[in-house]
């Protein structure tokens, strides 16, 4: 199974400064068709996990903009440019590339200092 | 707009049967172009992925390998919906367990999730 692997695991930020995430998969995500299926999901207090970024930058429609994907290979990025009080939550990464089985990060929590 | 409503009960004794269903609206569990999927959540085991199902032109079916001697996820196209069961649960299938869309299209895109049902596995 591919390992994700999230730093840090817990960021304190203030309101209106940028925040960034990082992902590692213990191999490649490039999958056989060309694309690379790494999504970010976010996960507000008390919420079920939703769905913020699909195959590394496209935002699912209703995103923020301030909300952005990067990367490729094994390393990623997701980066908020100016934190916002409802950013606070869970974000955890996720690969589809190689499933069965889907694997996700064990997650970053992002607190607002 | 696509959503699942989960239902189910919230507290199953060791050994018996987990069973959950998850109603889908505003799409069809017989979609060619989608995968529905059960994952759970707990505080030792993180997010993790049990099963799907989809259909192109028959009934597919994926399976984590940790659970895969006790799970079964069933499609009912007469209700729109798919369910789960795990059968032989312990305490350490206590999670909260989500039903979720994957859309091909949106390129595997986990896109609705269900609003979650807590399960404690207790006698």
């Amino acid at each position: 199974d591919i390992v994700m692997t999230q730093t840090p695991l817990s960021s304190l930020v203030t309101l209106g400064q940028p925040a960034s995430i990082s992902c590692r998969s213990s191999q490649s995500l490039v999958h056989s068709d060309g694309n690379t299926y790494l999504s970010w999901l976010q996960q507000r207090p008390g919420q079920p996990p939703r769905l913020l970024i699909y195959k590394i930058s496209d935002r699912l429609s209703g995103v923020p903009d301030r909300f952005s994907g990067s990367g490729a290979g094994t390393d990623f990025t997701l980066r908020i440019s100016r934190v916002e009080a409802e950013d606070v939550g869970i974000y955890y990464c996720m690969q589809t590339t190689h499933l069965p089985p889907v694997t996700f990060g064990q997650g970053t929590k992002l607190e607002i200092k | 707009q696509v959503q699942l409503q989960q239902s189910g009960p919230g507290l199953v004794k060791p050994s018996q049967t987990l069973s959950l269903t998850c109603a889908i609206s505003g799409d069809s569990v017989s979609t060619a172009s989608v995968a529905w999927n059960w994952i759970r959540q707990s505080p030792s085991r993180g997010l993790e992925w049990l099963g799907r199902t989809y259909y192109r032109s028959k009934w597919y079916f994926d399976y984590a390998v940790s659970v895969r001697s006790r799970i079964t996820i069933s499609p009912d196209t007469s209700k729109n919906q798919f369910s789960l069961l795990l059968n032989s649960v312990i305490p350490e299938d206590t999670a909260v367990y989500y039903c979720v869309r994957e859309d091909f299209w949106l390129n595997d895109a986990f896109d609705v999730w269900g609003q979650g049902t807590m399960v404690t596995v207790s006698s």
